[in-house]
């Protein structure tokens, strides 16, 4: 199992562009979030997900858009980049129905790196 | 919603010593985790934990869910062990955790 997989490990943007952040995972798992990261900070929720074609906002989604069209993917997109969007991304995700006494652990994949000019 | 503390925000220690750091959590969790993240910000899953005690070599971790803490423990410290120690809790079962500040550790030789 490759896990959860995201794409790409960095990425520089212009204010204004646009992007998709992609997030897949293998396992199986129901639930997908997707945190950014800020320097010295911990994680903070933007958008979550308990199933396909369902979608919820976080603690800080302003700026951003998700959708899930299938249980393996769900990708982030900058619908306008800002300097403020500049942090790390990560992607989760958890909950197997069948997983067990450990099924709600949840998985992060290795980050993306994005700066904004 | 739901607030998460760890302490200390910093801590230094010489290789071989012991520490332990804390998580304190406002409310009820149906999940709590440590989560260790290295110098090249891959968070490493340690402990899934919601409630009792757990050993995995010279890291253990025990969370007491009535009293709404949870202690990490390392043991006989190593330089790798360097790092950002996170908690994160969630009590929704719908995969959004809420992440404490962290603890950054530096073991020195």
């Amino acid at each position: 199992n490759a896990g959860v997989t995201q794409t790409p490990k960095f990425q520089v943007l212009k204010t204004g562009q646009s992007m998709t952040l992609q997030c897949a995972q293998d396992m199986n798992h129901e639930y997908m979030s997707w945190y950014r990261q800020d320097p010295g900070m911990g994680l903070r929720l933007i958008h979550y997900s308990v199933g396909a074609g369902i979608t919820d906002q976080g603690e800080v989604p302003n700026g951003y858009n998700v959708s899930r069209s299938t249980t393996e993917d769900f990708p982030l997109r900058l619908l306008s980049a800002a300097p403020s969007q500049t942090s790390v991304y990560f992607c989760a995700s958890s909950y197997s129905p069948t997983g067990g006494s450990r099924s709600n652990e949840q998985f992060f994949g290795p980050g993306t790196r994005l700066t904004v000019l | 919603g739901i607030q998460v503390e760890q302490s200390p925000p910093d801590l230094i220690l010489q290789e071989g010593a012991n520490s332990t750091l804390r998580c304190n959590f406002s409310d009820s969790v149906n999940n709590l985790q440590w989560f260790h993240q290295n110098p090249w910000g891959q968070l490493i899953n340690l402990f899934y934990i919601p409630s009792g005690t757990k050993q995995n070599g010279r890291l253990s971790a025990t969370t007491v869910a009535t009293e709404r803490y949870s202690l990490l423990y390392i043991s006989s410290s190593q330089t790798t062990d360097s790092g950002v120690y996170f908690c994160a809790v969630d009590n929704t079962n719908a995969g959004k955790s809420t992440f404490g500040d962290g603890t950054t550790l530096t073991v020195k030789p």
